[in-house]
């Protein structure tokens, strides 16, 4: 059964600094790949897809790159509104989450 | 634009059956698309459950086989879900979602709880 990794847990970043979060798949799932965000009580939120194709009316300060089993989402200068928790989701087999990033304030 | 929305009891009773359905709107569920099922208990990560394609073929979570069903009703254009024999570790937002075309799309999810 495919498993994604994510890590950090938790990352501390400041207002206007850079975040990068890392999903590594247990065996490739090619440029299969999507980012979410997710805030309380709200249902995920498509940031990416392919991988490093950003999803309508996504802000280019988020960015994703990566494939077959290494991916990282970069946040070029996070905003107060992008403090949440991250998930990646592999689509190329089933559908598979990582255990999500939750980007928290410094 | 991509619409679903998913209704269902909030309670089920331990060893009872949970029932959830997905009203899609904005696609035909006879078209292309796998319409999925996602779970969430409160505080922790996404579970992908299981999913049914068009053609009403099934691939379901391994360690979930034995107690799920997802099923499709074309003439009212939803999918649902029944999970049974549920325990508290069953207590979770239950999201339906889908891929379409290059995009994915939730549903805001409905929270079912199991207690007695």
């Amino acid at each position: 059964e495919m498993v994604m990794t994510q890590s950090p847990a938790t990352l501390s970043v400041s207002p206007g600094e850079r975040a990068t979060l890392s999903c590594r798949a247990s065996q490739s799932v090619g440029y299969s790949l999507a980012w979410y965000q997710q805030k309380p009580g709200q249902a995920p939120r498509l940031l990416i897809h392919s991988a490093s194709t950003r999803a309508t009316g996504i802000p280019a300060r988020f960015s994703g790159s990566g494939s077959e089993t290494e991916f990282t989402l970069t946040i070029s200068s996070l905003q107060s509104e992008d403090f949440a928790v991250y998930y990646c989701q592999q689509y190329n087999n089933w559908w598979t989450f990582g255990q999500g990033t939750k980007v928290e304030i410094k | 634009q991509v619409q679903l929305q998913e209704s269902g009891p909030g309670l089920v009773k331990p060893s009872g059956t949970l029932s959830l359905t997905c009203a899609v709107s904005g696609a035909s569920i006879s078209s292309g698309n796998w319409w999925s099922w996602v779970r969430q208990p409160p505080g922790k990560g996404l579970e992908w459950v299981g999913e049914i394609s068009h053609s009403e073929s099934t691939n379901y979570k391994p360690s979930l086989e034995s107690r799920i069903t997802i099923s499709v009703d074309k003439s009212k254009n939803q999918f649902s879900l029944k999970l049974s024999s549920v325990t508290a570790a069953d207590t979770a937002m239950y999201y339906c979602a889908t891929r379409h075309g290059t995009s994915f799309y939730w549903g805001r999810g409905t929270l079912v709880t199991v207690s007695s």
